[in-house]
């Protein structure tokens, strides 16, 4: 089985903190994610990356930033914790191209309170 | 431009089936998916469709029209566990490799 996991399941930080969140994953996928679920609006990507210093901007990046120093970990960086950043962040890997449907494999998920 | 409407709630009685609908605009299509999400926790993979038809397993079943771009999850004897939001999924092919994700429909199962 995939196994993601994430740094921290609840974390509260102050109004411009830098917070870093991380994302392991132990079955050597190459397309990782970073998304935030707020309600009423369901997933939205933040950042997603393909392969090892690759990464690609997703729907919502603004006031995010990402690493991806190996290919196991994926960071999310909030370089300055705002209150409208208080939500869940959930980090997800992918089947890889050519090995069935692309589903979506999700770490537990960090709630983050910015206070 | 790519959008995916569900319900945002359900209520259903234990024993019972319910049909969850999922309707999606979206270009490049690559296949849709059901997840299931418990509260405060992740979601999970429960199905996928890329092929027009229904596809079965167990108790859960999801359909899809891909000329309608229309989608179902069917849930059969619904147990109290099955209380969870249910999220329909569209992957995509254009612009690079992406999945966008409805709101999420929330199912209540009462006795």
């Amino acid at each position: 089985d995939v196994k993601v996991t994430q740094s921290s399941r609840y974390l509260v930080k102050r109004t411009g903190e830098k917070v870093f969140l991380e994302c392991v994953q132990d079955m050597d996928h190459e397309n990782m994610f970073w998304y935030r679920q707020d309600p009423g609006l369901g997933l939205r990507l933040i950042y997603f990356s393909y392969d090892v210093k690759m990464k690609e901007k997703g729907d919502i990046p603004e006031g995010y930033s990402v690493s991806r120093e190996k290919k196991e970990r994926f960071s999310l960086i909030l370089e300055s914790a705002s209150t409208n950043q208080t939500s869940m962040y959930l980090c997800a890997t992918v089947t890889p191209p050519g090995q069935g449907a692309d589903t979506q494999y999700f770490g537990p998920g960090t709630r983050l309170t910015v206070l | 431009g790519q959008n995916i409407d569900q319900p945002t709630e359900m209520t259903a009685t234990e024993g019972a089936i319910v049909q969850i609908n999922c309707t999606y605009q979206t270009s490049g299509f690559n296949g849709l998916f059901w997840y299931q999400q418990h509260a405060g926790e992740a979601p999970t993979f429960l199905s996928y469709n890329v092929l027009d038809g229904l596809e079965e397993k167990g108790r859960f079943s999801s359909f899809l029209s891909r000329s309608k771009g229309y989608s179902y999850l069917l849930l059969k004897e619904l147990q109290m566990k099955d209380s969870a939001s249910y999220l329909c999924a569209v992957s995509s092919n254009t612009g690079g490799f992406k999945t966008i994700f409805g709101a999420g429909t929330r199912l209540f199962v009462k006795a």
